[in-house]
């Protein structure tokens, strides 16, 4: 079955701390990944995707396929960062994680 | 280009009743998309079409409806009123099935 799993509904930092948001995938076939965020009060919005291999806000996720995961990490976390981050499997349709929300404090 | 627009925002129903949540855009996207956003659930899809006068089911389809008359319109229609079906609906575009979606600012709806 095709699933995207997204284990922490909920990570705290500090600011300046190191950020790492998990994904792990499952999905027989080659998978296109994608970290969607959605800030408050806004729409949801496409943060990154795998095959751009961008960096993004400072953010960064590498599709590791043994593993089936795909981390979405920053060094050095920012206020602004805080929001809702919604991991996302395109296969034939677009299917999502629960989302973790990240708190990041002064 | 005003992207993804929905209608109404925000909607109360009483259960049984009926009601079409809309959705347009601009940007001649072919894939459209409705999903459902539940706390600890995440997003849910609903229903999705690959372009006019076609349209397939997501992972919860039970209790909506579709139509694609028009590349710009995909609304969903609601045919009975649940209070199970209190969620926020947010309807989404892309270019194709892979590409980028853009996702409009949502319908927040209660039913009692």
């Amino acid at each position: 079955a095709q699933r995207v799993t997204q284990p922490e509904k909920l990570l705290s930092v500090f600011k300046g701390a190191p950020v790492e948001l998990k994904c792990n995938y499952s999905y027989s076939g080659s998978p296109e990944l994608f970290w969607y965020v959605q800030y408050s009060r806004q729409r949801l919005q496409l943060l990154l995707r795998h095959i751009s291999r961008e960096s993004i806000k400072g953010f960064t996720a590498d599709l590791n396929k043994g593993e089936t995961s795909f981390h979405l990490k920053k060094p050095f976390a920012q206020e602004e960062d805080s929001a809702m981050y919604y991991c996302a499997l395109n296969t034939d349709k677009l299917i999502f994680g629960t989302g973790t929300r990240l708190q990041v404090f002064p | 280009n005003a992207g993804v627009t929905q209608t109404p925002k925000f909607q109360v129903l009483k259960t049984g009743q009926s009601m079409t949540l809309q959705c347009a855009q601009d940007m001649n996207h072919e894939y459209m998309s409705w999903y459902r956003q539940d706390p600890g659930m995440g997003l849910r899809l609903i229903h999705y079409s690959v372009g006019a006068g076609i349209t397939d089911q997501g992972e919860v389809p039970n209790g909506y409806n579709v139509s694609r008359s028009t590349t710009e319109d995909f609304p969903l229609r609601l045919l009975s009123a649940a209070p199970s079906q209190t969620s926020v609906y947010f309807c989404a575009s892309s270019y194709s099935k892979l590409g980028e979606q853009y996702f409009g600012p949502g319908t927040r709806l209660t039913v009692t």
